[in-house]
């Protein structure tokens, strides 16, 4: 059982290149979260889908765009990567329609632009 | 709006405990707790309800005050593996998503 699992691991992008990072869960989960970790800001929130089709912004969405087309794929996509989109991106998934149960958290892209 | 944690961050021995505060200024319906060790994902703890619902590891224990929207973490004779970092996220209502504290790291020394 593979849980959540993300595409690629690392990256390292010039300014102004694009890119799109795959999420993938195999455990029939409806909802889908993005979320970026930085030293001393913990996790924020990306975007994130509570089903498929749909999608909707969280706490930092600006310069990121995400689609589900397919319930247990997430992907999340850097239009024009910007040296402060340098971070390490987490991708989430969970089963509840209520929200309040636990995530499963993918093993991490480390992307880098220089 | 993003919870508080205390400390920022602890040294322990093995076999001493510690408590990981998580405080709101808003009113909370859950908090959950994860952890994570560096290069890792984190993984899941526990998660506290408004009325007192908890679902969480048997070892692991926590609670929260609803009043003073706040939640505490209890470590009791703490282990090597407990080391990491422990972030606490906060849900204002039924159905919103939870916002993650900052962290506190946790160190555990033979």
């Amino acid at each position: 059982n593979a849980g959540v699992t993300q595409t690629p691991k690392f990256r390292v992008l010039k300014t102004g290149q694009s890119m799109t990072l795959l999420c993938a869960q195999d455990m029939n989960h409806e909802y889908m979260y993005w979320y970026r970790q930085d030293p001393g800001m913990g996790l924020r929130l990306i975007h994130y889908s509570v089903g498929e089709g749909t999608t909707a912004k969280g706490e930092v969405p600006d310069g990121y765009n995400v689609s589900r087309l397919k319930k247990q794929n997430f992907l999340l996509g850097l239009e024009s990567a910007a040296p402060s989109q340098t971070s390490v991106y987490f991708c989430a998934s969970s089963y509840s329609s209520r929200r309040n149960t636990e995530a499963f958290f993918g093993q991490g892209t480390r992307l880098t632009v220089v | 709006q993003q919870p508080v944690q205390s400390p920022q961050a602890v040294i322990l021995r093995e076999g001493e405990d510690a408590v990981i505060n998580c405080s709101s200024s808003k009113a909370l319906y859950s908090v959950h707790w994860y952890r994570q060790k560096h290069g890792e994902a984190p993984v899941f703890l526990m998660i506290l309800l408004k009325g007192g619902e908890q679902k969480g590891h048997e070892k692991i224990s926590a609670s929260f005050n609803e009043k003073k929207q706040q939640s505490s973490l209890y470590l009791t004779a703490s282990q090597l593996s407990y080391s990491g970092t422990y972030f606490c996220g906060t849900a204002t209502g039924y159905g919103q998503n939870f916002v993650f504290g900052p962290g506190t790291r946790l160190s555990v020394l033979p």
